[in-house]
């Protein structure tokens, strides 16, 4: 099983470029999320999709956007990147009851120049 | 609003001692609890959880965490520190209001010294 895959794994931008990372989860989860790891900050949600067809803003939504393509997959957009984008973001999947907690993907590492 | 507090950013201990590592939260409601394990460029690990029943749960690799209501707590140890237990540990709650959402702590960096 793969679990949840993300790619790419690693980019570096230029200020103002745009890209799509892209996630993938084969668990048959209802609930998607995008959260970003900055140093002593921990995680910190960007948009989550509960369910296929939705999608919410989380704690820091600003300069991205999200579409859940269908059930599997799950993408964050970044249209104009920023040096304050730089972090690793990583992508989550759950079953709708959040008891059973979150399977993790590996990780994008994004640098912004 | 809910929050995670994990007191001190890097805990180091020695091989084969004690690890405790601290999470309290904050909510009305006691709510699901969990802690994750991150090893170096790795996504995060699913260590252990509560959600109801018994306060003492019991992980992988030889972690537990009590939840303590009176004290609003989730502490994680574990008897005796391994080297391969070097890693970062994030404490996380998930309100129990079905909004999905998990809200992490800011995470604990655990040094072995052998």
């Amino acid at each position: 099983n793969a679990g949840v895959t993300q790619t790419p794994k690693f980019q570096v931008l230029k200020t103002g470029q745009s890209m799509t990372l892209q996630c993938a989860q084969d668990m048959n989860h209802n609930s998607m999320y995008w959260y970003r790891q900055d140093p002593g900050m921990g995680l910190r949600l960007i948009y989550y999709s509960a369910s296929e067809g939705t999608t919410d803003k989380g704690e820091v939504p600003n300069g991205y956007n999200v579409s859940r393509l269908n059930k599997r997959e799950f993408s964050l957009r970044l249209e104009s990147a920023a040096p304050s984008q730089t972090s690793v973001y990583f992508c989550a999947s759950s079953w709708e009851a959040i008891n059973y907690g979150y399977t993790f993907g590996s990780g994008t590492r994004l640098t912004v120049v | 609003a809910q929050s995670v507090t994990q007191l001190g950013s890097h805990v180091s201990v020695s091989e084969g001692a004690l690890v405790l590592l601290r999470c309290n939260y904050s909510s009305s409601v006691p709510p699901y609890l969990f802690w994750y394990v991150q090893y170096p460029n790795q996504g995060l690990q699913l260590l252990l959880k509560y959600t109801t029943g018994a306060t003492l749960v019991k992980g992988i690799n030889g972690f537990e965490a009590e939840f303590k209501k009176s004290e609003t707590s989730f502490h994680l140890t574990k008897p005796s520190a391994h080297m391969s237990d070097a890693a970062e540990y994030f404490c996380a709650v998930a309100p129990m209001d079905s909004s999905y959402k998990l809200i992490f702590g800011s995470g604990t960096r655990l040094l072995v010294r052998p």
